[in-house]
C-alpha cells in the first residue's frame, strides 16, 4: 500500500528556520515526481515546487523560488521542504503528493502539515 | 502563465441531483487536465487525470469532460460524502484553480 506520512505541526517565530518532512513507503520511491502543496484555507491550492528523486532533478514555482529548498533521502525515501528564515505569511497547510508518472496529477497525497508562524 | 477559471464558486444541489463545476483554461491545454475533492481537514483527492480518466477507486458517478479551454466535471448523482471542494488544475502551471464548493441546498 502506497503511503506518505508528513512530520507533525509546527508553531514558529517570524525569522526561524524550519524542516518538514514526508516519508513515501510502498512503492520504488525513485521512479516518481514529487511534489509540495501550499493550502492557504479561503486562497486554495498551489504548487510550490517538485522533485524527482531518481536524480534530485529539481523545480520551483516562481512564486516559491528563493523562498524555500526541497530536498531527498533516497536511503530512507523521504523528501523535505526547508525555509531558512520563515514569515507569519507562509503560516498554511502544506502537502507533499506523489506524481502519476507521464503526468502532473497527484495520486497519493501526505495528510498534511500545519505550519504555524507567530509572534 | 495559464490560470485556470474555476465556476460557480460555490454551486447548492440536494442529493441525487446532478452537479456539474466547470474550469475554464486560458489557452488551450490539450489533455492536460485533472480534478480533485477536498473535505475539510483532508488531503486533496485525485477523481479525473487526463480531463477524462477516473482514477483509481473512484465511483462511476464522477466523470470529466471537455477539451481545449472547457472542461467540466459532472456528478451524475450527489451523494452525502460528495459534498466537498472541488478543485481543477493543469499539468503546466502551479496554481490549481480557485475551486467549487458543492454544499447541500
Amino acid at each position: 500500500e502506497v503511503q506518505l506520512v508528513q512530520s507533525g505541526a509546527e508553531v514558529k517565530k517570524p525569522g526561524e528556520s524550519l524542516k518538514i518532512s514526508c516519508k513515501g513507503s510502498g512503492y520504488t520511491f525513485t521512479n516518481y515526481w514529487f511534489g509540495w502543496v501550499r493550502h492557504m484555507p479561503g486562497i486554495g491550492l498551489e504548487w510550490m515546487g517538485i522533485i524527482y528523486p531518481g536524480n534530485s532533478e529539481t523545480r520551483y514555482s516562481p512564486s516559491f523560488q528563493g523562498q524555500v529548498a526541497i530536498s531527498v533521502d533516497k536511503s530512507i525515501s523521504t523528501a523535505y521542504l526547508q525555509w531558512s528564515s520563515l514569515k507569519a505569511s507562509d503560516t498554511a497547510i502544506y502537502y507533499c503528493a506523489r506524481r502519476l508518472p507521464g503526468s502532473a496529477a497527484a495520486d497519493y497525497w501526505g495528510q498534511g502539515t500545519l505550519v504555524t508562524v507567530s509572534s | 502563465e495559464i490560470v485556470l477559471t474555476q465556476s460557480p464558486a460555490t454551486l447548492s444541489v440536494s442529493p441525487g441531483e446532478r452537479a456539474t463545476l466547470s474550469c475554464r483554461a486560458s489557452q488551450s491545454v490539450s489533455n492536460t487536465l485533472a480534478w480533485y475533492q477536498q473535505k475539510p481537514g483532508q488531503a486533496p483527492r485525485l477523481l479525473i487525470y487526463g480531463v477524462s480518466t477516473r482514477a483509481t477507486g473512484i465511483p462511476a458517478r464522477f466523470s470529466g469532460s471537455g477539451s481545449g479551454t472547457e472542461f467540466t466535471l459532472t456528478i451524475s448523482s450527489l451523494q452525502s460524502e460528495d459534498f466537498a471542494v472541488y478543485y481543477c488544475q493543469q499539468y503546466s502551471t502551479w496554481p490549481f484553480g480557485g475551486g467549487t464548493k458543492v454544499e447541500m441546498k
